[in-house]
């Protein structure tokens, strides 16, 4: 079945640094990749998303390219801040009939210290 | 504004003890969900909804009922709840994804349930 596989967390990261999460999935098919991010207390918000092969996703300074080739899509940002600081979740949605299911990985859990 | 709204936000109840979930959204969107939220698993769906009187079942759906009267509503319902149903739990709803590719899935607040 599909699968999503993030690293685990939490990742602990000094204002400024550069940040990786990595994300790797399974599917059948051809998915289209996300990132959702989580602040304390609150719902999913979508953060960036790809829809084919080779697409780069953008947002708030964050970037993923979705990889066909290592079926990845991991999070990239060149200079966090603390308030970055949230759970994020990739996630890929299959087509299926026209619904809409999202296979989430984890989670990574960043925390960005001053 | 765009939303999805869930109601409670928090509850702790016992085992066995019948209770619902709501959850609403003002998008007149066709497609609703369920999940919950675990440590280590990420989120995982419980049951769905492609429109009105369509609901089909997740990954993980037992112990749970859900119904879809109206197009904004999509209640979750256990009807006999037991201590590992504890989990935070989020309503999402979209456009169908034939619908084109701004097919967005929002969340709502989520609702924390502790089963005793």
């Amino acid at each position: 079945g599909d699968s999503v596989t993030q690293m685990e967390g939490p990742v602990t990261l000094s204002e400024e640094a550069f940040l990786t999460i990595n994300c790797t999935y399974t599917a059948t098919g051809y998915p289209s990749l996300f990132w959702y991010v989580q602040y304390p207390g609150e719902g999913l918000q979508l953060l960036l998303k790809a829809t084919k092969a080779d697409d780069k996703g953008s947002n708030k300074g964050f970037e993923a390219t979705y990889r066909k080739e290592t079926t990845s899509f991991h999070l990239e940002k060149g200079s966090v801040q603390v308030s970055d600081s949230a759970v994020y979740f990739c996630a890929l949605r299959v087509t299926l009939g026209g619904g809409n299911k999202l296979t989430f990985g984890t989670g990574t859990q960043l925390k960005v210290e001053l | 504004e765009a939303q999805v709204t869930q109601n409670p936000r928090y509850l702790i109840t016992v085992t066995g003890k019948k209770l619902t979930v709501t959850c609403s959204q003002n998008m007149n969107h066709e497609y609703m969900s369920w999940y919950r939220q675990d440590p280590g698993l990420g989120l995982r769906q419980i049951y769905y909804s492609m429109n009105v009187e369509v609901t089909d079942k997740g990954d993980v759906p037992e112990g749970y009922k859900v119904s879809r009267k109206e197009k904004r509503n999509f209640p979750l319902i256990l009807e006999s709840p037991s201590p590992n149903q504890t989990s935070l739990y989020f309503c999402a709803s979209s456009m169908l994804q034939d619908r084109g590719p701004d097919n967005e899935q929002f969340f709502g607040p989520g609702t924390r349930l502790t089963v005793l």
